[in-house]
């Protein structure tokens, strides 16, 4: 059975650090592509980006990132433990929101996303 | 604002049957595939319909998708209480390189 599971919630301050993962089982880590959403309170998702663990990148990961997310976000990936990373360096207060990973179904731009992670809520508030 | 449009809400009685659509440009709908996923309160989305117009399997026969140039709808047919959710239709747009989200609608059943 294909799984996601997430890190649990995590409550931090303005302009401190975070990582959240998201563990992939159930199937071959590195020929499925691995993409975030984020979904602020009470609004839609969004697409943040996404990284392609293939073997075909031994040392580091391919990745890409939404505009409005680039630069703001790090995307990673631990292949040995198939599990992806969302990191951040300096939280806002902006940042607060519920974070999905996925699966997506082949890897092409195209493909849709199959399955999802049951979601980390992060909270940043002084 | 989302780069596909959807209609912020829809509502419509149980055992009839909603459209929603999704509104995008010739740099996604026109030329992608086009994806819907469901959310139910407080859950994880869900593929509901994929490339289109493909149903995934354990996904009920009520739901069906369709597709004509820069637009896609979402058709659920003999509504339930149980489908009262937040739908989200979904493309890739060769312009961003990346997935474009539509807004979201709300699915309220009378």
């Amino acid at each position: 059975e294909v799984q996601l599971v997430q890190s649990g919630a995590e409550v931090k301050k303005p302009e401190e650090s975070l990582r959240i993962s998201c563990k992939g089982s159930g199937y071959s880590f590195t020929n499925y592509w691995i993409s975030w959403v984020r979904q602020m309170p009470g609004k839609g998702l969004e697409w943040m980006g996404k990284i392609d663990p293939s073997d075909s990148y031994p040392s580091d990961s391919y990745t890409n990132y939404s505009p409005s997310f680039q630069g703001h976000v790090t995307i990673s990936a631990d292949k040995a433990i198939s599990t992806a990373y969302l990191q951040w360096s300096s939280l806002k207060a902006s940042d607060t929101a519920m974070y999905f990973c996925a699966r997506h179904l082949r890897v092409e731009d195209t493909a849709p996303i199959d399955y999802w992670g049951q979601g980390t809520l992060v909270t940043v508030s002084s | 604002q989302s780069v596909l449009t959807q209609p912020p809400s829809v509502s419509e009685a149980p055992r009839q049957r909603v459209t929603i659509s999704c509104s995008g440009s010739s740099s996604n709908i026109g030329k992608n595939a086009v994806h819907w996923y469901q959310q139910l309160p407080g859950k994880a989305p869900k593929l509901l319909i994929y490339y289109d117009d493909l149903v995934p399997s354990g996904v009920s026969d009520r739901f069906s998708g369709s597709k004509s140039g820069t637009s896609a709808s979402l058709a659920i047919s003999g509504l339930q209480s149980e489908d009262e959710a937040d739908y989200y239709c979904a493309a890739w747009d060769d312009s961003l390189n990346g997935v474009v989200f539509g807004g979201g609608t709300k699915l309220t059943v009378l």
